[in-house]
């Protein structure tokens, strides 16, 4: 079964400039999670789906943070305009429903110059 | 406050050996779940094991085990025969399931293991 994957990897920015990050989940993963991770520290929940309904997005800072996951399955994490303070690792995760194991993808680490 | 506490900011062990990764955590509910995680260098954070707060028994998966004192409220990692591969952070996290509240989960700060040949 194939896990959950996200793109790009890597991004290097310039500061307020757009950046935008994709995840899939695992088939099946009715519940989707962004995180952030800034460097030494553990990830911080930013929004999560349950199916296409955002809930719990009170960490996402919504001026310039946005994130969708139409048709309930793939999402889209966007950052515009990006600041020096965002560079970070994004992490992607998806679960069953909220109370079981989350699975996490690979990460987008991001850099803004 | 914290949550989750990871004293350990990084620990060394010699490979074979066991190792113990501390856990306290800090909650007022009575349904709420304990996991721990592993991050390599690629980044990916892989689930190692999870113990409910009802579970009697102390959780184990393989090599890892978890020994959960709720009393006080801690959730150690032990981790036996150590193995080259085990060197990576470690998190500790916590999913609380308040009535009626937002569902969000809090991770520590890591743990950063070194196995040592």
């Amino acid at each position: 079964e194939a896990g959950v994957v996200q793109s790009p990897r890597y991004k290097i920015i310039e500061k307020k400039q757009p950046v935008a990050f994709w995840c899939n989940p695992i088939s099946g993963h009715n519940t989707l999670y962004w995180y952030r991770q800034n460097l030494g520290q553990g990830p911080e929940l930013l929004i999560r789906y349950e199916n296409e309904e955002a809930v719990d997005d009170s960490q996402l800072p919504k001026d310039r943070f946005s994130a969708e996951r139409l048709k309930g399955v793939d999402s889209t994490l966007k950052i515009q305009p990006a600041e020096l303070g965002d560079s970070a690792v994004y992490l992607c995760a998806s679960s069953l429903g909220p109370p079981s194991t989350q699975y996490f993808g690979p990460g987008t680490r991001l850099t803004v110059l | 406050a914290q949550k989750i506490t990871q004293t350990q900011p990084g620990m060394f062990v010699q490979e074979k050996e066991a190792v113990t990764l501390d856990c306290t955590y800090d909650t007022s509910d009575q349904s709420y779940g304990l996991f721990w995680y592993k991050q390599p260098s690629s980044g990916e954070m892989i689930f190692l094991i999870y113990q409910g707060s009802y579970d009697e028994q102390n959780a184990t998966e393989g090599r890892y085990s978890l020994n959960f004192q709720k009393a006080r409220k801690s959730a150690n990692l032990v981790i036996s025969a150590s193995q080259l591969g085990d060197s990576a952070m470690y998190f500790c996290a916590m999913r609380e399931v308040p009535s009626g509240g937002s569902y969000i989960p809090t991770f520590g700060r890591g743990t950063s293991l070194i196995v040592h040949p």
